[in-house]
């Protein structure tokens, strides 16, 4: 089956804790991205990557880190810098970017208390 | 940050009724307009592309239309069914930075 996997679908953590949210992709896609949803909001991207071993901040991502050291894994580091992480989290990849239709993963919600 | 704006927020329909709602971009430096369906405990799926002035896209009962001067795209859903409730979220490509900005979409309820 081809598609994108996130895990764990919740997450919780202590507040000073940085945790690692994964996403795996076997659609052989070049771009990945990682999107925040909060209540009353649209997503928000907070990185995203055009090829192995580049990627580019988005509008929130500060408190974040990434890595794409592989085509197929782009994890999401959220840092004890995020002042407000408690979030659901979506992950999607595209073929390319732009104009081809983005595919989501089922997301992981993150609690930090 | 670019704004893309949906409404309404919130709509609640009769199975078998026909409904519409808007996605409103920039009118400048367009690209790209897409559309998405997110039905609870599922990941959000493409409806449609759209790239051209004009252009109107269909699946099924689902269709879309596109101003990009004006900087508008309707969605319409004729005969809703239950299956349809869904949050149907609109997002905008500008062609530069390879990025979508995405709406804060428009959550349908279709009852019996």
């Amino acid at each position: 089956d081809g598609g994108i996997t996130q895990s764990p679908k919740y997450l919780f953590r202590k507040e000073g804790q940085n945790v690692t949210l994964s996403c795996e992709q076997n659609l052989n896609h070049d771009a990945m991205y990682w999107y925040r949803q909060d209540p009353g909001q649209g997503l928000r991207l907070i990185y995203y990557s055009q090829i192995v071993n580049d990627f580019q901040k988005g509008d929130i991502a500060e408190g974040y880190s990434v890595s794409r050291e592989k085509k197929e894994s782009f994890p999401l580091t959220v840092t004890s810098a995020q002042k407000n992480p408690t979030a659901f989290y979506l992950c999607a990849s595209a073929p390319g970017t732009g104009s081809y239709e983005q595919y989501f993963g089922p997301g992981t919600r993150l609690t930090v208390t | 940050i670019l704004n893309v704006e949906q409404s309404p927020q919130s709509l609640h329909v009769q199975e078998g009724d026909s409904t519409n709602f808007t996605c409103s971009f920039p009118s400048s430096n367009f690209y790209a307009l897409h559309w998405y369906r997110w039905e609870t405990a599922k990941s959000p799926e493409a409806l449609f592309v759209m790239t051209l002035n004009g252009d109107e896209k269909k699946k099924g009962r689902i269709s879309a239309t596109l101003n990009t001067k004006e900087g508008y795209s309707y969605l319409y859903i004729k005969g809703s069914q239950p299956e349809d409730s869904a949050t149907y979220l609109c997002a905008f490509y500008t062609g530069t930075a390879s990025k979508l900005t995405f709406g804060t979409g428009t959550r349908l309820q279709v009852t019996l």
